[in-house]
């Protein structure tokens, strides 16, 4: 089945830095990779999300790169601000099956 | 529109026990995916329903199962209970659990204690 290995656990930032957070899958036919969002004592909400059929996507400050020759996908967070605190998960998926597998998590610091 | 709503929020188990969490997914949602939420494991897919059919499962043991009714509502039930299984039990639904297409909502998850 498939892996989501994310690098790196944890991330400590000073407002206004890039972040970036990284992962690696071993399914190559995987095809949706989303990144969720979840702060402390909430639930994970969804951030950003590719498609294999895509290089790259971006949304205001967060931009999300795939490389599937290499299969690994990044999150980028540009003008990090406090409220960008938190835990990021990716997760890949293929496209018949409706099973998520989720990275281990980067929890995000974001020092004002 | 009301989210994907969880109850019960809290519960406290023994070893032994069994347990029911129960999911009502947003209005109109017909798939309702389950998963357990660990401090070490992360996050890990237990199963999804879409018309009241288990369409896929994770690698969890017998012991976690599900349903799903009419109305789309679902539930999962532990039976006894290990202090392994303590953790947040997060569900999500869908419109039809296409992820190329639906985007998946979470509900705010039961934080199951077994002590």
């Amino acid at each position: 089945g498939e892996n989501v290995e994310q690098h790196p656990s944890t991330l400590s930032v000073q407002e206004g830095d890039s972040a970036v957070i990284k992962c690696t899958y071993s399914d190559s036919a995987s095809n949706y990779f989303p990144w969720y969002k979840q702060e402390l004592g909430k639930r994970p909400q969804l951030i950003i999300d590719i498609r294999s059929n895509v290089g790259e996507k971006k949304d205001q400050r967060i931009a999300v790169t795939l490389n599937k020759t290499a299969k690994h996908f990044s999150l980028h967070i540009t003008e990090t601000q406090p409220e960008d605190s938190a835990v990021y998960f990716c997760a890949g998926l293929r496209g018949s099956n409706y099973k998520l597998t989720f990275g281990k998590g980067t929890l995000l610091t974001v020092n004002p | 529109k009301a989210g994907v709503t969880q109850t019960p929020r809290y519960l406290i188990k023994t070893r032994g026990q069994q347990v029911t969490l129960s999911c009502s997914p947003i209005s109109g949602h017909r798939s309702v995916s389950w998963y357990q939420q660990t401090p070490g494991q992360g996050l890990q897919f237990l199963f999804e329903y879409f018309s009241e059919t288990q369409r896929n499962k994770g690698n969890f043991p017998g012991r976690f199962s599900g349903r799903q009714f009419s109305n789309s509502r679902s539930e999962m039930n532990v039976s006894t209970l290990e202090l392994g299984d303590s953790a947040l039990y997060l569900c999500a639904s869908s419109l039809e659990g296409r992820m190329l297409t639906d985007t998946q909502y979470f509900g705010p998850g039961t934080r199951l204690t077994v002590l």
